[in-house]
């Protein structure tokens, strides 16, 4: 069993609809939470870096974390067509630099 | 200006071959990494280096070589390429090396044939 679980997708969605994308985890180790959006042939780009369980919002974006479940999600509003792109959630543990990745969601 | 950048996009060479790629970050950074992403996209760390100092080196063969001349530079050296050592390499950086979220690069290209 992974580490990290994440739904490959590909998800389709019409515009202006709200994006769900969810993760789950193993490790009750990890205690910070990230999540990446990366375009075809370019690099993770950080969206969102969040430690404590609860949510955090950034313009359209709200990334929520529960660590009792162990499961975290990103929100999308209104979404754009720009959206297009792969989501990778990342997460470590309080005492190491080792990010653990999600195999990412097709978006 | 790009944060994080590395050298060449694109490497496309024969099996048994050496090459380097190399990683520059001008965010004042302490620590920086290379990635391994795979035909199924999944990133996997094989290296980091804080303050010049290696700190993680995750089971990589021997042939992977990094090199960190200073802070802001980590590039990595291999050795008799082989076929599976095909995929995209991903240079990042964080500010310390602890709890840091990290930046990644735009990623090379490796092609064996």
């Amino acid at each position: 069993q992974k580490e990290v679980e994440q739904d490959p997708g590909p998800l389709s969605v019409p515009e202006g609809a709200i994006v769900s994308l969810n993760c789950t985890y193993s490790n009750s180790a990890f205690q910070y939470f990230m999540w990446y959006r990366q375009y075809s042939r370019k690099g993770p780009e950080l969206l969102m870096y969040t430690y404590s369980s609860g949510n955090k919002e950034d313009g359209r974006f709200t990334a929520q974390v529960d660590k009792s479940s162990k499961y975290i999600s990103l929100f999308i509003r209104d979404s754009q067509p720009s959206d297009s792109a792969t989501y990778l959630c990342a997460m470590v543990t309080g005492t190491a630099s080792k990010l653990t990745f999600g195999t990412g969601t097709r978006l | 200006d790009t944060a994080v950048s590395q050298t060449p996009k694109y490497l496309v060479t024969q099996m048994g071959n050496d090459k380097s790629i190399k990683c520059e970050q001008n965010l004042g950074h302490d620590t920086m990494y290379w990635y391994k992403q795979d035909s199924k996209k999944f990133l996997k760390i094989m290296f980091s280096y804080n303050n010049k100092e290696l700190i993680i080196n995750e089971t990589v063969p021997n042939r992977f070589s990094p090199k960190s001349p200073d802070k802001a530079h980590l590039n990595l050296h291999i050795n008799s390429l082989e076929l599976g050592d095909s995929a995209v390499y991903f240079c990042a950086s964080s500010q310390e090396w602890v709890n840091q979220p990290q930046h990644f690069g735009d990623g090379t290209r490796l092609s064996i044939l």
